[in-house]
C-alpha cells in the first residue's frame, strides 16, 4: 500500500561507479520529483517530471540523468559517482504539479554513501 | 526568489512542554504553506498545511496559522511527547510551473521524558 516507494533504501559504493535509484508511485499522480538532502538536512529540488516529460532541471551536473518510462516511475541514474554525491535522495509525487495547495507525497529516501 | 526562513535548532524540550518553531517566508502572491515532518530514518510526511491567509492547519495536536501580515507560519503544540522527536520543515511551492517545494533548513526537535 506504499504510495511512493524507492529502491534501494541504502546504497554504498565506490567513487567513479555508476548507480541507479528507482522510484514508483501508485497514486495516479502526473508529476514526480527528485530532491537531494545533504548532511545538514537541507532539501533541494533536483528534477521534476510531468507525464514523463522533464520540466525542471535545477542545474544538476549532467552525471545525473533522470528517466521516466511512464508517469508512475521516475528513476535516477548517476554516472561517475563523487564523494559529494553522498546524500539522501527523495522521490516525491503530486497530482498535477501546479494546483494551489497541492500536497507532495515523499518516498522513504535512498541513503547514498560514496567511498 | 521565494524562500523560507526557519528557526534553527536543535530544540530540546521536556515532555508536556509547549513548542513553537518559527517560520517566515518571502514569496510573490499568497502561496500555500506547509509543515513536513521527518522522523528518524524515515522520509518526509505532510504534517499540516494552509492554503490562504488566516487559515489554520492542524494535525496530531500541532497547529499553524497563515499570517500574511507578518508572512509567518509558526508551528505550535501545547504539550509535546517523546514521539514528536523529529526534524520539522516549513515549505512553500516555488512560484513556477510544476512547482517544486522550497524548504526551510529544518528544525530538529528532541523531547526528553
Amino acid at each position: 500500500d506504499t504510495a511512493v516507494s524507492q529502491t534501494p533504501k541504502y546504497l554504498v559504493t565506490q567513487m567513479g561507479n555508476d548507480k541507479s535509484i528507482k522510484c514508483e508511485q501508485n497514486l495516479g499522480h502526473d508529476t514526480m520529483y527528485w530532491y537531494k538532502q545533504d548532511s545538514k538536512k537541507f532539501l533541494k529540488i533536483m528534477f521534476s517530471y510531468n507525464n514523463k516529460e522533464l520540466i525542471i532541471n535545477e542545474t544538476v551536473p549532467n552525471r545525473f540523468s533522470p528517466k521516466s518510462p511512464d508517469k508512475a516511475h521516475l528513476n535516477l541514474h548517476i554516472n561517475s559517482l563523487e564523494l559529494g554525491d553522498s546524500a539522501v535522495y527523495f522521490c516525491a509525487s503530486s497530482r498535477s504539479g501546479g494546483a494551489h495547495g497541492e500536497t507532495q507525497y515523499f518516498g522513504p529516501g535512498t541513503r547514498l554513501l560514496v567511498l | 526568489g521565494d524562500s523560507v526562513t526557519q528557526m534553527e535548532g536543535p530544540v530540546t524540550l521536556s515532555e508536556e512542554a509547549f513548542l513553537t518553531i518559527n517560520c517566515t517566508y518571502t514569496a510573490t502572491g499568497y502561496p500555500s504553506l506547509f509543515w513536513y515532518v521527518q522522523y528518524p530514518g524515515e522520509g518526509l510526511q505532510l504534517l499540516l498545511k494552509a492554503t490562504k491567509a488566516d487559515d489554520k492547519g492542524s494535525n496530531k495536536g500541532f497547529e499553524a496559522t497563515y499570517r500574511k501580515e507578518t508572512t509567518s507560519f509558526h508551528l505550535e503544540k501545547g504539550s509535546v511527547q517523546v514521539s514528536d522527536s523529529a526534524v520539522y520543515f516549513c515549505a512553500l511551492p516555488r512560484n513556477s510551473g510544476n512547482t517544486p517545494l522550497v524548504f526551510g533548513k529544518g528544525t530538529r526537535l528532541s523531547v526528553i521524558a
